[in-house]
């Protein structure tokens, strides 16, 4: 069985640059959750969401949107790209991302600003 | 690869130690519990999990205790192998939240 995969594996932009980072969840699953993980820190999370509708957001600014698509997978998209969005971006699906539901993890896009 | 382990405590012990992960969380209002195990370049692996209604669960060479009281949890691996060298997260859901919220993390290095 597939797991959650993520494209693209790595990634290399510049200051103010805009990406958008891809996710397809675990057959079966119709929640999908986004985090960040900076080096050598545990994720953080950025949003939630479950058939199609935002469920939950992190404190994180406006420049970073997301949105989940029919079929459940999802984009997580960052404009206005800093320095400091450089990090792991991981996502998770579950069933239906309720409470004390175990979250998958993918292998994560690794995203570098310069 | 790069190591997600940077500045995290770390614990070194030799192939057929018994390890212990500890981990203290803040939200007395948690009442679900996961272990990860995340190796360097990958995602976050499922492990185990606890809810807060037992104090103890058991998988294949893996413990997880949970002191509600205190608000501690820890992770016991049996006969730890070269291959369990990773960092180990323990992650909580508040009650009535389906977010995870992460610990520091522990890097743990086995020896041959």
């Amino acid at each position: 069985d597939a797991g959650v995969t993520q494209s693209p594996t790595h990634l290399i932009k510049t200051r103010g640059q805009h990406v958008t980072l891809r996710c397809s969840p675990i057959s079966g699953h119709k929640s999908v959750s986004w985090y960040q993980q900076v080096l050598g820190q545990g994720p953080q999370f950025i949003f939630q969401y479950y058939e199609k509708e935002e469920r939950g957001r992190g404190n994180f600014p406006d420049r970073f949107s997301a949105r989940q698509f029919p079929n459940y997978s999802s984009e997580l998209n960052v404009n206005a790209l800093l320095l400091g969005d450089s990090a792991l971006y991981l996502c998770a699906s579950s069933f239906t991302g309720g409470n004390q539901e175990t979250q998958y993890f993918g292998p994560g896009t690794r995203l570098l600003v310069l | 690869g790069e190591s997600v382990g940077l500045h995290l405590p770390t614990l070194s012990v030799q192939e057929g130690d018994n390890s212990i992960i500890n981990c203290a969380y803040s939200n007395s209002a948690s009442d679900y519990f996961i272990w990860y195990k995340q190796e360097s370049g990958k995602g976050p692996q499922f492990i185990i999990d606890i809810r807060s209604n037992m104090d103890k669960r058991q998988g294949q060479r893996v413990t997880v205790l949970l002191n509600k009281t205190v608000k501690h949890l820890s992770l016991q691996i049996a006969a730890t192998q070269p291959g369990d060298s990773a960092v180990y997260f323990c992650a909580e859901f508040a009650s009535g939240y389906s977010t995870l919220t992460f610990g520091k993390g522990t890097m743990l290095l086995v020896s041959p």
